[in-house]
């Protein structure tokens, strides 16, 4: 069966910092990989999305980023963490999206302070 | 690309029906629906094709009105267990990724 793994679950990391989040998929392969994060009254907010290896969909522009350096590992990234990074991020992961249900990690509460 | 979702929240006693609505500005080839628990991971509802299908899960069903790019949840006789943020999420088509709306929160009460 398919499982999705996603860590650390919280992390409270100072203004200026580095961050680093990692999502791992197993039992698929060449999955849609995707990054949501969630702040307060904005609902789910689609960050990235990958149909494949190296292959990085951003939607949102801002001082994040993603790569795919595995079929089934997606990592989020920044150099430089600012207070409005703050919030609850989710991985997920679908087969054929069109017709199919994506898969929540348990996401990540990142703090910036 | 953001689905919009109305109303934004609803209050709700034990038994009660609700309607959650999700439209969008273009063609719309499937619509998600999740349900998320405060501090929990969306879990999966249904998805709802074009052709305007209509689906049921238990006492939850939906229905996908193609030619309006709108998609409603349907509650009926709720149980507390229902409260949480539902989400409606939509794809454009193939290569194109799953966006959500803003959630609808539900209070179900005693």
């Amino acid at each position: 069966s398919q499982t999705i793994h996603q860590w650390p679950a919280t992390l409270v990391q100072p203004v200026g910092s580095p961050l680093s989040l990692e999502c791992t998929v197993e039992g698929t392969s060449n999955p849609n990989l995707y990054w949501y994060r969630q702040a307060a009254g904005r609902g789910l907010q689609l960050l990235f999305y990958s149909v494949g290896i190296g292959q990085i969909s951003s939607e949102v522009p801002q001082n994040l980023s993603a790569s795919r350096p595995q079929d089934r590992q997606f990592i989020l990234s920044s150099k430089k963490l600012l207070l409005s990074d703050s919030g609850f991020y989710l991985c997920a992961w679908s087969g054929v999206v069109t017709s199919t249900e994506a898969f929540f990690g348990q996401g990540t509460r990142l703090t910036v302070v | 690309q953001q689905p919009v979702q109305s109303p934004q929240a609803v209050i709700l006693r034990e038994g009660e029906d609700a309607v959650i609505n999700c439209s969008s500005s273009k063609a719309l080839y499937s619509v998600h629906w999740y349900r998320q628990k405060h501090g929990e991971a969306p879990v999966f509802l249904m998805i709802l094709l074009k052709g305007g299908e209509q689906k049921g899960h238990e006492k939850i069903s939906a229905s996908f009105n193609e030619k309006k790019q709108q998609s409603s949840l349907y509650l009926t006789a709720s149980q507390l267990s229902y409260s949480g943020t539902y989400f409606c999420g939509t794809v454009l088509g193939s290569g194109y990724a799953l966006n959500f709306g803003k959630g609808t929160s539900l209070l179900v009460t005693p």
